[in-house]
């Protein structure tokens, strides 16, 4: 059983930039949810895709979005870096039957300059 | 509104010693409460989750949770620390209403001296 995936690992980019990252759930999971852990915070919600449609979404601005695959991967785009948007982001899958278990990935850390 | 707040920032311990790592939240309808450990350069990994039933929940890596609805907490404890313990702690809330949503604390940060 191979667990979550996320790419890449590591990325710097400027204010302005566009990025995007990449998840890949857990082997039988079907819910995709995406968290920014900034510097000395714990995770914070963005949003979370089921069935390829947008299914909750936090306090984030429209900028960032995301996209879900019929193989249940998943992406993260966010738009107009700002440097505030340095983080790691975290994305986790669950199988919708077992409500609120999440699978972490090691996450993704990006750095605005 | 969820939220869950983990007062102490950073714990040390001696390697041996009990462990115990502080949870309250505030959530106005039954909660699902977890713990997660989060090493350096890591993902969270789970240590375990209470969803209803027995108030004391066991973990992974010996670690247990108690669940008490009148003090709003869900604190972690463990009997003996080991100095691969060393890590950052986060506790979680979510509920059925909010889907898979979670809702983190801060965490605590865990320094074992040997």
């Amino acid at each position: 059983e191979t667990g979550v995936t996320q790419s890449p690992t590591h990325l710097i980019k400027t204010r302005g930039q566009q990025v995007t990252l990449r998840c890949s759930s857990q082997s039988g999971h079907n819910t995709v949810s995406w968290y920014q852990q900034a510097l000395g915070q714990g995770p914070q919600f963005i949003f979370q895709y089921y069935r390829e449609e947008e299914n909750g979404r936090g306090n984030f601005p429209p900028r960032f979005s995301g996209l879900q695959f019929p193989n249940y991967s998943s992406e993260l785009n966010v738009n107009a870096l700002e440097l505030d948007d340095s983080a790691l982001y975290l994305c986790a899958s669950s199988d919708r039957a077992g409500a609120n278990v999440l699978t972490f990935g090691a996450g993704s850390r990006l750095t605005v300059l | 509104a969820q939220s869950v707040t983990q007062p102490d920032i950073h714990i040390t311990v001696s390697e041996g010693a009990s462990l115990e790592l502080r949870c309250n939240y505030s959530y106005g309808a039954t909660p699902y409460l977890f713990w997660y450990v989060q090493s350096p350069g890591q993902g969270l990994q789970l240590l375990l989750k209470y969803f209803s039933g027995d108030t004391l929940v066991q973990g992974i890596k010996g670690f247990e949770a108690e669940f008490k609805r009148s003090q709003s907490s869900f604190n972690l404890r463990k009997p003996s620390v080991h100095w691969s313990d060393a890590a950052e702690y986060f506790c979680a809330v979510g509920a059925r209403e909010y889907g898979n949503k979670l809702v983190f604390g801060a965490g605590t940060i865990l320094r074992v001296k040997s």
